[in-house]
């Protein structure tokens, strides 16, 4: 079936760097999301973007936080500059429409992100 | 805001046996929720397993089914006898804003013996 694939699985950086999530959604996907699970806790939504745009964000998505996808290529989440706080998996969604909140997102493997 | 609570693993049980996984909502910011059981298999990502958009309604998948219930606002997840192929881990989600996004449970891990 259709999907999405994360890079890297794993990423360790110093507190204070940048870091660049990236995720190659489903080819024909227009809607793209990023998620964001603290071991052990729920995953929790952050941002969904579609015609480059952010469409949503929660209050997880700080001012550090942004995304893009240039001339579609990757999606991709930055954070600059990382805080302790934000160690989590980092999961990746698309989805071909929007319509009206029931359809159905296809999910990448997650990056792990360890921020020391 | 909005919120999902289901049953905490890790759940095992052995093959043949009926498995349910327990699943509320409470939806403040939706006036008609959507709801959805997604799974993750070993090695795989996250997939929708079954959606039920109307209360009510009753969404089946692989065996599994769970029936949207409005007066107790639940959504279990029910299957009669398990595989060992069953063993995952089972993430019920409320969903239907316009841009949806999805309010996850916990995850529940079934280990399934053979």
């Amino acid at each position: 079936g259709p999907k999405v694939l994360q890079i890297p699985s794993h990423q360790i950086i110093d507190m204070g760097q940048m870091v660049t999530l990236n995720c190659d959604p489903v080819s024909n996907h227009l809607y793209f999301y990023w998620y964001k699970q603290i071991l052990g806790q729920q995953m929790e939504f952050l941002v969904n973007f579609y015609n480059g745009k952010v469409m949503e964000k929660s209050k997880l998505f700080k001012d550090q936080f942004s995304v893009e996808r240039p001339d579609g290529s990757y999606f991709t989440l930055k954070i600059q500059p990382t805080a302790l706080e934000d160690s989590a998996v980092y999961f990746c969604a698309s989805s071909l429409a929007r319509t009206g909140g029931n359809e159905r997102l296809f999910f990448g493997h997650g990056t792990k992100l360890s921020v020391l | 805001g909005d919120s999902v609570t289901q049953t905490e693993g890790p759940v095992t049980v052995s093959e043949s046996e009926s498995l349910i996984i327990n699943c509320t909502y409470s939806a403040t910011s939706i006036a008609y929720p959507n709801l959805f059981w997604y799974v993750r298999y070993p090695g795989e990502g996250l997939q929708l397993l079954l959606k039920v958009i109307t209360a009510g309604q009753k969404g089946s998948s692989r065996g599994f089914e769970a029936t949207y219930n409005k007066e107790t606002t639940s959504f279990h997840l029910q299957k009669a006898s398990v595989q060992e192929s069953d063993s995952a881990v089972y993430y019920c989600a409320l969903g239907g804003s316009a841009g949806n996004k999805l309010t996850f449970g916990i995850g529940t891990r079934v280990l399934v013996r053979p």
